[in-house]
């Protein structure tokens, strides 16, 4: 089982829709994790952080499931600018410090 | 301006030239990295440090070298490129590793002849 783990897409979906995706991580002692977004090859860019049971920023709303070991993006009012790579990010402690371990991105196309 | 810079963004060379990447920060953070972005693979972390002097292999560190001899500084050293290093590398800097956002440079991409 890969370490993170993330459906690549593309999910296509009207503007306006509710689109949800999933992120699995497999060391159960991860404490942290991040959404990140990332256009067309460019640099990602921090979505949201994800600490305890969740967190909620305007449309977009992250939560996390200890029990299940995955993370879950919400974005509610799909607009054609979310159209965007979403990565999922695990910090992993390694001896003295972390990596960062990443997904593969979930590919989301939003529609006119 | 917060920022993380590289220089080159976009590079082709030869293989067996030796070449840097560097990286830069003014947010005094503490630790950096390099990764490498492949269709299908995404990002995978080459090196990272933790501050100055203080380094350590991520997961596909073969064939890279950095080194961390200031803090704002972590230049990425292929000593000797392949075609299979051609890729789309990013740096990145966070306050602390763990639960602190990373801070991407704008990526090299590099290709390998």
């Amino acid at each position: 089982r890969k370490e993170v783990e993330q459906d690549p897409g593309p999910f296509n979906v009207p503007e306006g829709a509710t689109v949800a995706f999933n992120c699995t991580y497999s060391n159960s002692a991860s404490q942290s994790f991040f959404w990140y977004r990332q256009d067309c090859r460019k640099e990602p860019k921090l979505l949201m952080s994800v600490y305890s049971s969740g967190n909620e920023d305007g449309r977009f709303t992250a939560q996390l499931n200890r029990a299940s070991q995955y993370i879950s993006l919400l974005i509610r009012d799909s607009k054609l600018s979310d159209s965007a790579t979403y990565l999922c990010v695990v910090p992993e402690r390694g001896s003295g410090t972390y990596k960062y371990i990443f997904g593969t991105g979930t590919r989301l196309k939003v529609l006119a | 301006e917060a920022q993380v810079t590289q220089n080159p963004r976009y590079l082709i060379t030869v293989t067996g030239k030796k070449l840097t990447v560097t990286c830069s920060q003014n947010m005094n953070h503490e630790y950096m990295s390099w990764y490498r972005q492949d269709p299908g693979l995404g990002l995978r972390q080459i090196y990272y440090s933790m501050n100055v002097e203080v380094t350590d292999k991520g997961d596909v560190p073969e064939g890279y070298k950095v080194s961390r001899k200031e803090k704002r500084n972590f230049p990425l050293i292929l000593e000797s490129p392949s075609p299979n290093q051609t890729s789309l590398y990013f740096c990145a800097s966070s306050l602390y590793s763990g639960t602190y956002e990373q801070y991407f440079g704008p990526g090299t991409r590099l290709t390998v002849t």
